[in-house]
């Protein structure tokens, strides 16, 4: 089955690090993605990682991949109050055909400056 | 959002009435989705369109119908819009599924 959880809320200190988590259960995925949603705004794709890595960095963004179990993290160094919005992780499927991406529920990230 | 609109942003409208939204693209992406997103919810997928006229359904697409007669314009319509379809509503193109998705900047419906 395809199911992505993620917790809905996660509150950090302005200059903190940040890290949002997500687990899904679908074990051949192929990429996995994270999107940014600002207040009144669309999803932005933000980053994302293959499923043969296990890291990808870029800037204040880490993405790090456990595909044994399955759990995949976003990590923000240095938060600042603009990183205030909802989180969303995404799996596909490639290898399945002609399947939509699977969002989670999203994580609201409130930055306390 | 560049290469893919909304339209109208905002919406009011009286239940047992039709809506029709439109998403409109400049990118010529073959695929293109309509989502919804509730509280406690996230996004849903209502429909979604891999070609024109090729669409499919999304986990809720009962009280929603689509359709795509050219590659540029996506339309949802409610045929008889009910309350529990007050939502914000999303949509979204890519090359392909496994591609990152770009999305409009989303209709707020609400049903009085």
């Amino acid at each position: 089955g395809e199911d992505v959880e993620q917790s809905l809320f996660l509150s950090v200190r302005e200059g903190d690090s940040s890290v949002i988590n997500c687990t899904y259960t679908d074990s051949s995925s192929t990429y996995l993605y994270w999107y940014k949603q600002e207040p009144g705004a669309g999803l932005q794709l933000l980053t994302y990682i293959f499923s043969n890595m296990d890291m990808k960095q870029d800037q204040r963004l880490t993405v790090l991949l456990n595909k044994k179990d399955k759990h995949l993290s976003l990590r923000i160094a240095d938060t600042q109050t603009g990183d205030s919005a909802i989180y969303f992780c995404a799996e596909s499927h490639r290898n399945s055909g002609n399947t939509p991406l699977v969002f989670g529920k999203g994580t609201r990230l409130s930055v306390i400056a | 959002d560049a290469g893919i609109t909304q339209s109208p942003r905002h919406k009011v409208t009286e239940t047992g009435t039709p809506v029709t939204l439109r998403c409109h693209q400049t990118e010529n992406h073959r695929y293109m989705y309509w989502y919804r997103q509730d509280p406690g919810h996230g996004l849903r997928l209502i429909h979604y369109s891999y070609g024109v006229k090729d669409t499919d359904k999304g986990e809720v697409s009962d009280g929603y119908s689509v359709s795509r007669s050219k590659t540029e314009d996506f339309l949802l319509t409610l045929e008889s819009a009910t309350s529990s379809q007050t939502s914000v509503y999303f949509c979204a193109i890519s090359e392909g599924h496994n591609y990152g998705y770009t999305f409009g900047s989303g209709t707020r419906l609400t049903v009085v």
